[in-house]
């Protein structure tokens, strides 16, 4: 399987800030990267598909980069609903793999 | 609106097999395109690929979970299961189910269901 590793593991910002979380691949996973957000007791959600394809019904603060190896997911300007921990996943090999998350809590 | 719902014992004795299902709404499971996934959550940890099974019964199952896992679909009730067996106290997560989108170019899990926390403990 391929290990995802996310940096950082948690961060700390203001609303209106602005958010860049990276992720990285141990090998090339061309653009099949997903994005997830998760609140507590809550169900993952997907945000950004194919490494920069908004899904449908999610503001346009959100977007993602990369290839490869290499991704980023970056909220333009962090709004008080997106404190949440956030997911990158790889579905490129047979096995699909999550990162270990990133959390993003209030400064 | 695609709704997923899990259902099945929130408690199972170690060393017995856990059982959930995951009834789907707004959406036929016997729709070509979609796979009908499990993924768990360790008590907080991150996030597991359990497998998928598609509505022709064809599967995949995650390697370091196969020999214990039986995934199988009822297209008449537009539902899908999960059976793993021997659980320990390992298997204690929260078990999701979700709608699997795949293609040439696009793989995610587009809905999800909320959720079931299941305990292994005597």
């Amino acid at each position: 399987d391929i290990p995802m590793t996310q940096s950082p593991s948690s961060l700390s910002a203001s609303v209106g800030d602005r958010v860049t979380i990276t992720c990285r691949a141990s090998e090339n996973v061309n653009t099949y990267l997903n994005w997830y957000q998760q609140k507590p007791g809550k169900a993952p959600k997907l945000l950004i598909y194919s490494a920069s394809k908004l899904q449908t019904g999610v503001p346009s603060r959100f977007s993602g980069s990369g290839a490869a190896t290499q991704f980023t997911l970056t909220i333009s300007s962090l709004q008080p609903e997106d404190f949440a921990t956030y997911y990158c996943q790889q579905t490129y090999t047979t096995l699909w793999t999550f990162g270990h998350g990133t959390k993003v809590e209030v400064k | 609106q695609v709704q997923l719902q899990e259902s099945g014992p929130g408690l199972v004795k170690p060393s017995q097999t856990l059982s959930l299902t995951c009834t789907v709404s707004g959406a036929s499971i016997s729709s070509g395109g979609f796979y009908w996934s499990w993924i768990r959550q360790l008590p907080g940890q991150g996030l597991e690929w359990i497998g998928y099974i598609h509505y022709t019964g064809g599967t995949f199952y995650n390697p370091s979970l196969k020999s214990r896992l039986v995934m199988s679909v009822d297209t008449s009730r537009n539902r899908f299961s999960l059976k793993l067996t021997s659980v320990t106290a390992a298997d204690t997560a929260v078990y999701y189910c979700a709608r699997t989108v795949y293609s040439d170019h696009v793989r995610d899990f587009d809905y999800w269901g909320q959720g079931t926390l299941v305990t292994v403990s005597s």
